[in-house]
């Protein structure tokens, strides 16, 4: 069966880096690209961005421009998301989605998600 | 601040019908597909609706989508407790080059 896996809990001052990641089983990781798509506290959802497995471009959402890296390990089958320069309001829960298509498209399955705490 | 605008809530005796629009223009809605997302507070989303009007493996009849210009539809059906949840529409925007979702309806059961 399709499961995405997360990795746990951070917590990290402002100004620094945090690096999720989301590894993948149960289907062809090279076929789906995976999305990152965050949620404040009692707010709705927002994305991040995505990225294409298979060759590794990536498109950002252009609020995390300069701030995020997606990167993908094919060997694991696990997609990574760094986001630098953290400040409180990036504290949300971090999804990771697979979608088939680069556009026009739906996300069919989701991780558990990773609640990243941006504090003092 | 979301593209899509959706109602912030709607609410319905069980076994009654509730719809939830979505409304965005034709970057969005008006030229892409639209899905349907379902959260129940403290897990992931989950997907209701694909396609505008499609339903993945296992989901009930109960729920329905449409899209006509640029809004779209979610029609639920036999209201349930269990279908207390936030739901979320998603589509693509082309002018954006980014996936945008609707600003979230909570729907209650009464």
């Amino acid at each position: 069966q399709v499961q995405l896996v997360q990795s746990g809990a951070e917590v990290r001052e402002p100004g620094a880096s945090v690096r999720l990641s989301c590894k993948t089983s149960g289907y062809r990781f090279i076929s789906y690209y995976i999305h990152w798509v965050r949620q404040a506290p009692r707010q709705g959802l927002e994305w991040v961005g995505i990225i294409n497995p298979s060759g590794a471009g990536t498109t950002y959402a252009q609020k995390f421009q300069g701030r995020v890296t997606m990167s993908r390990d094919t060997s694991t089958r696990t997609v990574y998301m760094e986001l630098r320069s953290l400040r409180s309001e990036d504290t949300a829960v971090y999804y990771c989605a697979r979608a088939e298509y680069f556009s026009d498209t739906h996300l069919d399955y989701w991780g558990q998600g990773t609640l990243v705490s941006v504090s003092s | 601040q979301s593209v899509l605008t959706q109602p912030p809530s709607v609410s319905a005796a069980p076994g009654q019908k509730v719809t939830i629009s979505c409304s965005g223009d034709s970057d969005n809605i008006g030229n892409n597909y639209v899905a349907w997302y379902q959260q129940v507070p403290g897990t992931s989303p989950k997907l209701l609706i694909y396609d505008n009007n499609q339903r993945p493996s296992g989901i009930p009849d109960r729920f329905s989508g449409s899209k006509s210009g640029t809004s779209a539809t979610l029609g639920i059906t036999g209201l349930q407790t269990g279908d207390e949840a936030d739901y979320y529409c998603g589509t693509w925007d082309t002018s954006l080059s980014a996936q945008v979702f609707g600003t979230g309806t909570k729907v209650t059961v009464l």
